[in-house]
């Protein structure tokens, strides 16, 4: 019963350096979505892949790019950090927009 | 746009206490609602999902209710136990897009 995995659960990174968050679900879902929680802001998306071989923006995509790798796997990628993204950052994924969301256990990556 | 508010946004009881979480949105034009808890430092857990035309769910001590034309959900917590203290989330699935939106949440202490 793994669900959404994802990787690494903490981080921490220097400003302007790189890396990508992974996520990869088992329940052959067809959507996926990267959400960042912060306090007092709530939970926000980032990007948001419909379906294998499709990804579209969220609310606050600027400073990551996603990657759709399979119908399995969803990456987030910081360019060039910024202690503004410093966050705890959530991978989620669906069959429909009819269906429940299931969520990972997060990545919590600090900025410095 | 839409917007989910939760009230309150902490709330403390004695154990035993049935008692009311609510979340209201702005936009009746949804797919579904979802609630969701979210223990300290550790990812979502989906509890109930209600479809737009559905007027409330069920799953053992937990009941949510959808009003749609009113902008309302409530979810209903019988006999509390110190277990159930966590953050409790609602969020919905806006028509004509595929995310979720998301309340503030209400973060929920049960005293033994």
């Amino acid at each position: 019963n793994a669900g959404v995995t994802q990787t690494p659960k903490f981080q921490v990174l220097k400003t302007g350096q790189s890396m990508t968050l992974q996520c990869a679900q088992d329940m052959n879902h067809n959507s996926m979505y990267w959400y960042r929680q912060d306090p007092g802001m709530g939970l926000r998306l980032i990007y948001y892949s419909a379906s294998e071989g499709t990804t579209d923006k969220g609310e606050v995509p600027n400073g990551y790019n996603v990657s759709r790798l399979n119908k399995r796997e969803f990456s987030l990628r910081l360019e060039s950090a910024a202690p503004s993204q410093t966050s705890v950052y959530f991978c989620a994924s669906s069959a429909s927009i009819y269906t429940e969301a299931f969520f990972g256990q997060g990545t919590r990556l600090t900025v410095v | 746009k839409q917007e989910v508010t939760q009230i309150p946004a902490a709330l403390s009881v004695p154990e035993g206490e049935n008692l009311v979480l609510n979340c209201s949105f702005t936009d009746s034009a949804i797919y579904n609602l979802q609630w969701f808890r979210q223990d300290p430092g550790k990812g979502l857990t989906s509890l109930l999902l209600i479809q737009s035309s559905q007027r409330e769910q069920t799953s053992g001590r937990l009941n949510a209710s959808l009003d749609k034309s009113s902008g309302r959900s409530t979810l209903y917590i019988a006999a509390s136990q110190p277990g159930d203290s966590a953050t409790y989330l609602c969020a919905v699935r806006i028509q004509g897009a595929q995310k979720l939106v998301f309340g503030q949440g209400t973060r929920l202490t049960i005293n033994p």
